[in-house]
């Protein structure tokens, strides 16, 4: 079934440690997001990337980074975790730039202790 | 940037019965209105949006109505099912400058339908 991969869907993590989330999608979206969804807060933009080989800032995006190197693969990187980026992380697609439907991963679920 | 506010935060209603989330916006900008429902430990699903050329789309017991003006739009649920219980959430979009193609999201309405 077509759709995106995200993996791990679980991890704990001490603060500190180096994390990837890694994201796949199969459908050859051009655009991929990243989002964290906390209580209360609905879903917030990290990072973002309109096409491969660019990536953009969204409105949370400190302590995170991400790359973009083909159409497919969007990680995100936490380079040192902190316990407030314990959170839900979901990986979204869409076809292109513009005004377009946004199909979501099942998320990665991570907390940091 | 774009403020999305939505409302209530939880919703209950006995099966059956119809259910309404509604959702302002501030961007006049905005041009591209999906809901997302999100079941517990899945990710948001889309099942309808509207574009500001329309102001009312129907898809079964779902439909959504914009009022450009007033700028706000809302979802409406009719003959509530108990598999209908889910977190819904509303967003906006629009095609403009370094903001474009991004959705902006409301915080979430809990939706309970008892049997």
């Amino acid at each position: 079934i077509a759709g995106i991969t995200q993996a791990p869907t679980s991890q704990i993590l001490a603060a500190g440690r180096r994390m990837t989330l890694r994201c796949t999608q199969d459908m050859r979206h051009n655009a991929m997001y990243w989002y964290r969804q906390d209580l209360g807060l609905g879903l917030r933009l990290i990072h973002y990337s309109n096409t491969a080989g660019t990536t953009g800032k969204g409105e949370v995006p400190d302590g995170y980074s991400v790359s973009r190197a083909n159409t497919d693969d969007f990680p995100l990187t936490l380079a040192s975790a902190v316990p407030s980026q314990t959170s839900v992380y979901f990986c979204a697609s869409s076809a292109g730039q513009g005004s377009q439907p946004q199909h979501f991963g099942d998320g990665t679920r991570l907390s940091i202790l | 940037g774009e403020n999305v506010e939505q409302h209530p935060s939880t919703l209950s209603v006995q099966e059956g019965d119809s259910a309404v989330i509604k959702c302002t916006y501030s961007d006049s900008a905005s041009n591209y209105f999906p809901w997302y429902k999100q079941e517990l430990g899945k990710g948001p699903q889309l099942i309808i949006d509207i574009r500001s050329n329309v102001g009312e789309k129907k898809d079964q017991r779902i439909a959504v109505t914009l009022n450009k003006t007033a700028k706000h739009f809302s979802l409406h649920i009719t003959e509530t099912q108990p598999e209908d219980s889910a977190v819904y959430f509303c967003a906006a979009s629009m095609n403009r400058g370094s903001t474009l193609g991004r959705l902006y999201f409301g915080r979430g309405t809990q939706l309970t339908v008892w049997p």
